[in-house]
């Protein structure tokens, strides 16, 4: 039972650089998010999909690029990495019938 | 607008006893769903318990219990006998329209 797995889980960039987070579930759902954590904060939710081939905007998503073009991955992209980037990235799924959010281990990304 | 609030940055109680994490949101929609998850220090995020705004009654999972009221649009977790373990950050959520958001977190502090 993988569950919902991050890639990588530590990352270090430079600024103006770019990367993509890397998001996968083997348990067929339709929801799928991304979150960042910055210290001390809750989870705010940068994009989200309910489908294949449907994407939409969450409450920070200035800097950040989605698709979803298989039900499995969920890639978040950032084109020019910003110092204000710097944060822990969590991706989670869900069914969309019901049931709790499930999430992956986090990734960690330091923007120099 | 789509709004949780949890109002408690911090909370203690000794070990034994009953506490209350509160959490308020607002929202138009009659359909939605609420959420409590804890985040430890290590940082993973753990599902506790769910409540439909449907349900009849109000959720419980072993020693924990979700006070829905949903005419003052609170949904409070109750922790009962409260252990070391359950010191961590604890964040309310609501689900609706495919998109999920969270509150700001609770940092509960259990003492021996």
């Amino acid at each position: 039972n993988a569950g919902v797995t991050q890639t990588p889980k530590f990352q270090v960039l430079k600024t103006g650089q770019s990367m993509t987070l890397q998001c996968a579930q083997d348990m067929n759902h339709e929801y799928m998010s991304w979150y960042r954590q910055d210290p001390g904060m809750g989870l705010r939710l940068i994009h989200y999909s309910v489908g294949a081939g449907i994407t939409d905007q969450g409450e920070v998503p200035n800097g950040y690029n989605v698709s979803r073009s298989t039900t499995e991955d969920f890639p978040l992209r950032l084109l020019s990495a910003a110092p204000s980037q710097t944060s822990v990235y969590f991706c989670a799924s869900r069914s969309t019938r019901a049931g709790e959010l499930f999430f992956g281990e986090g990734s960690r990304l330091t923007v120099l | 607008a789509q709004k949780i609030t949890q109002t408690q940055p911090g909370m203690f109680v000794q070990e034994k006893e009953a506490v209350t994490l509160d959490c308020t949101y607002d929202t138009s929609d009659p359909s939605y769903g609420l959420f409590w998850y804890k985040q430890p220090s290590s940082g993973e995020m753990i599902f506790l318990i769910y409540q439909g705004s449907y349900d009849q009654q109000n959720a419980t999972e072993g020693r924990y219990s979700l006070n829905f009221q949903k005419a003052r649009k609170s949904a409070n977790l109750v922790i009962s006998a409260s252990q070391l373990g359950d010191s961590a950050m604890y964040f309310c959520a609501m689900i609706l329209t495919g998109k999920l958001i969270f509150g700001q977190g609770t940092t509960l502090q259990v003492k021996p």
